[in-house]
């Protein structure tokens, strides 16, 4: 197991709501980013966030924003809830925004939305 | 978008024969990584081969990388009943902006 925690472990909201996920990163990791996956896909990237700055994002629309804090853990929130953004939302964490450094995932939430 | 194919989609093999999957990827990169994934839960690193690297190992698992066919392969050996979990690779794409790009993944299963 690695020492990434998520919260919570499943969800359920309806369209047009608001959600947020929670993530607790790994002792002495800078570094958090956050990925959709969907039924049966791989993991997509959402962003990533580097010593409390956004630092680099991928294909998803402003309605899904982020933060991280002082002590490193980090937020996904996801404004007016569309039924495709019902999916598996990971975080991993890693000591710096390197890529070659190992990414420690979390086990997950679960977002469904009705 | 996901980056790129892996192959098999499934896999379905006995306790202690050899398991191979596939990965084909569409851009130039500085790595390759394969993770496992367990009943849609989170994703655990197995390996990290970089784009000068042509073969790497690590315990059960050989990884190969042909970047002139972008392409890379995992070998796991003498399967076990725990190696049953979907597999992905993911590149570290130049230029890539701080992010992995993970292929669709095979599904394995090993049979007792």
């Amino acid at each position: 197991e690695t020492g990434v925690t998520q919260s919570p472990t499943h969800l359920i909201k309806t369209r047009g709501q608001q959600v947020t996920l929670r993530c607790s990163s790994q002792s002495g990791h800078n570094t958090v980013s956050w990925y959709q996956q969907a039924l049966g896909q791989g993991p997509q990237f959402i962003f990533q966030y580097y010593r409390e700055e956004e630092n680099g994002r991928g294909n998803f629309p402003p309605r899904f924003s982020g933060l991280q804090f002082p002590n490193y853990s980090s937020e996904l929130n996801v404004n007016a809830l569309e039924l495709d953004d019902s999916a598996l939302y990971l975080c991993a964490s890693s000591r710096g925004q390197d890529l070659s450094d190992t990414q420690y995932f979390g086990p997950g939430t679960r977002l469904t939305v009705l | 978008s996901q980056q790129g194919e892996e192959d098999p989609q499934a896999l379905s093999i006995q306790e202690g024969e050899n398991a191979t999957m596939n990965c084909s990827y569409k851009t130039s990169i500085n790595n390759l990584q394969w993770y496992r994934q367990n009943s849609g839960r989170g994703l655990v690193h197995l390996i990290l081969i970089r784009s000068n690297e042509r073969e790497k190992h690590s315990g059960r698992l050989r990884v190969t990388l042909d970047t002139s066919k972008k392409s890379s392969s995992l070998l796991i050996t003498a399967s076990r009943a725990a190696d049953t979990a979907s597999y992905f690779c993911a590149t570290d794409d130049t230029g890539g902006g701080n992010k992995l790009t993970f292929g669709t993944g095979t599904q394995l299963k090993v049979e007792l």
